[in-house]
């Protein structure tokens, strides 16, 4: 059965310290892994997304890394800001198909002052 | 601007009072879909249109119904909302399928059935 599972559920962590957000999944034929950041009540945005053949990627503060073999992937927020708090979704797509989008339920990372 | 847009951002009804809910994008996106997101079961699509007049159930389609008459629009109706239905509806587009292209999406819209 396809799956994306996230961990942990929820984080609080200090303005200014780093965090790693953890997403497996057991999606085949894989395709491609998208990280989305999503403001409360408002719409996922796309922070990267990694194909088979990218191990790590960058955007800004966040830096994903995917492992296909151990269909594993991370999300590292380096020097987190209160404007990081928000909910990561990490998302899967298989290759059978135009349509085969698989969700993680998400992380909700909280930063304080 | 490229964009999703949805109408309304917020609506309160009740039960059985049918209601749509309109979806836009601009970007001559071929792809668009509808989510809802309910805490703790995280995004699930209810239907998805890889083109105009093509449209397909995703995961949770009962209830709901959509049309896709033109490239740009992909608007949501519950005929007979009810209480079950409340929750947080997201629209996205991609420029061919899902799997292989970025989705852009909507603000939302956030939906109480009484």
């Amino acid at each position: 059965k396809n799956q994306v599972e996230q961990s942990p559920q929820s984080l609080i962590i200090l303005e200014g310290k780093n965090c790693t957000l953890q997403c497996n999944y057991t999606v085949s034929p894989f395709s491609n892994l998208r990280w989305y950041k999503q403001d409360t009540g408002r719409g996922p945005v796309s922070l990267t997304i990694m194909t088979f053949s990218e191990n790590t990627k960058s955007n800004g503060r966040y830096t994903a890394t995917l492992d296909a073999d151990t269909k594993q992937s991370s999300l590292h927020i380096t020097a987190s800001q209160l404007s990081d708090s928000a909910s990561y979704i990490c998302v899967v797509s298989s290759l059978t198909g135009a349509n085969n989008l698989f969700f993680g339920t998400g992380t909700r990372l909280t930063v304080i002052p | 601007e490229a964009q999703v847009t949805q109408n309304p951002r917020y609506l309160i009804t009740v039960t059985g009072k049918k209601l749509t809910v309109t979806c836009s994008q601009n970007m001559n996106h071929e792809y668009m879909s509808w989510y809802r997101q309910d805490p703790g079961l995280g995004l699930r699509q209810i239907y998805y249109s890889m083109n105009v007049e093509v449209t397909d159930k995703g995961d949770v389609p009962e209830g709901y119904k959509v049309s896709r008459k033109e490239k740009r629009n992909f608007p949501l109706i519950l005929e007979s909302p009810s209480p079950n239905q409340t929750s947080l509806y997201f629209c996205a587009s991609s420029l061919l399928g899902a799997g292989p292209n970025e989705q852009f999406f909507g603000p939302g819209t956030r939906l109480t059935v009484l």
